[in-house]
């Protein structure tokens, strides 16, 4: 079964609205889980490291304020995607690391904007 | 310099036969290695990683590691059509961390 659970697996918005994303460690605790995103035919892209407990660490070009990234406890990560618009479609995927060689991805969460 | 780079493909193999996919990185800081498989639509889902150079084997997959050539390969033994599939090399950024930096992928194919 999985051990990186993510909800919802689909949804849809519309454009402006904001929408959540969660992630959640199954029967092991991660203090970081991670966020990636990827677009139809390309590779998964790291957007940002979710820390529990403090603020989240983002690559180069990932706003901040547009992605918010919330690690309230040690099993529970979400990604808010703010005032979304049709060019943030896309498949959002979370991992944690039950150790450094051993991390799984979620199942994923396929935004449309509409 | 991509930092993880691999042959888009897409790479067809006849069932039964040997499927190799390649990988190259960039930074000879990076610790661990991964191979993953994604289906269309689909999460990945973790194969095997490696982290000493040489070879490692797991059932009909088998990784293989060169840190002086800055290179780590999958072979697929007996190559099934279920094995059809992009699969995504991935290395850990700065050094032993759980952040991996994903190569494009290698989509396979496999004929029955």
């Amino acid at each position: 079964g999985a051990v990186v659970s993510q909800h919802p697996s689909r949804v849809i918005c519309k454009s402006g609205t904001s929408v959540k994303i969660e992630c959640r460690s199954l029967d092991f605790q991660a203090t970081t889980m991670f966020w990636y995103r990827q677009f139809p035919k390309q590779s998964l892209m790291l957007m940002a490291t979710s820390n529990e407990g403090s603020k989240a660490t983002y690559e180069q070009g990932v706003e901040k304020d547009k992605f918010l990234i919330n690690h309230a406890s040690l099993t529970l990560s979400t990604l808010t995607v703010t005032s979304a618009h049709p060019e943030d479609s896309s498949f959002y995927i979370c991992s944690a690391g039950v150790s450094k060689n051993t991390i799984y991805f979620g199942e994923g969460s396929w935004l449309t904007v509409v | 310099q991509k930092e993880v780079e691999q042959n888009s493909g897409p790479l067809s193999v006849p069932e039964g036969a040997i499927a190799s996919l390649n990988c190259t990185y960039s930074d000879r800081g990076s610790q661990s290695f991964f191979w993953y498989r994604q289906y269309s639509g689909k999460s990945p889902e973790l194969i095997m990683f490696i982290y000493s150079n040489g070879d490692k084997e797991d059932g009909r997959f088998t990784a293989q590691l060169n840190k002086a050539s800055q290179y780590v390969s999958l072979l697929i033994r007996d190559s099934q059509p279920s094995d059809s599939a992009t699969y995504l090399c991935a290395v850990n950024k700065q050094g032993g961390s759980e952040k991996l930096v994903f190569g494009k992928g290698t989509k396979l194919t496999v004929n029955p």
